[in-house]
């Protein structure tokens, strides 16, 4: 049973660029969040896709845009590129278990570098 | 939002000591859960205790809840040079919203 996957592991862009994250949820998921973890910090969510539709979404600016996919998977986009976006992009799947809360399972992350 | 505080920030010990790090949170939680982070990679999940629960144990990880001080204490035995990492404690995602503190630095040293 694979778990959470991402691609790629790491990427390089310029600032203006735009770029697309990817993600495949744990088996028997259903839902989708990402984060975004700069170096030595927690990691902060972004926003959650369930059901194809974004359900939640934290502090981020209107540049970071996400897709979920009919087969559960996710993508992130984040335009116009800004040096302050280089970070470890995590996604994490989950599923919604009533009454209990969600526990989570992250992939390995995307290491974005910005120049 | 809900977030989870680690505290100390920073915890150096030997191999073979044991090494506790605590989590505060602010608002009631149905659950609360452990997370384990080496260097640059994705976040293990380590444990869940339940609010009814009041100590929970997974190997050599001791995890403890007191819901009337809004804390809990995860307690790592024996540890080894592998169990240096960041640990994380994250109250439920309550609708997805729940954010990570920025976690307590193990470091084990041989």
């Amino acid at each position: 049973d694979a778990g959470v996957t991402q691609s790629p592991t790491h990427l390089i862009k310029t600032r203006g660029q735009q770029v697309t994250l990817r993600c495949s949820p744990k088996s028997g998921h259903d839902t989708v969040s990402w984060y975004q973890q700069a170096l030595g910090q927690g990691p902060q969510f972004i926003f959650q896709y369930y059901e194809e539709e974004e359900r939640q979404r934290g502090n981020f600016p209107d540049r970071f845009s996400g897709h979920q996919f009919p087969n559960y998977s996710s993508e992130l986009n984040v335009n116009a590129l800004l040096l302050g976006d280089s970070a470890l992009y995590l996604c994490a799947s989950s599923f919604l278990v009533a009454g209990l809360g969600e526990t989570q399972y992250f992939g390995p992350g995307t290491r974005l570098l910005v120049l | 939002s809900q977030q989870g505080e680690e505290d100390p920030q920073a915890l150096s010990i030997q191999e073979g000591e044991n090494a506790t790090m605590n989590c505060s949170y602010k608002t009631s939680i149905n659950n609360l859960q452990w997370y384990r982070q080496n260097s640059g990679r994705g976040l293990v999940h380590l444990i869940l205790i339940r609010s009814n629960e009041r100590e929970k144990h997974s190997g050599r990880l001791r995890v403890t809840l007191d819901t009337s001080k809004k804390s809990s204490s995860l307690l790592i035995t024996a540890s080894r040079a592998a169990d240096t990492a960041s640990y994380f404690c994250a109250p439920p995602t309550n609708a997805g919203k729940s954010t990570f503190g920025d976690g307590t630095t193990l470091t084990v040293k041989p």
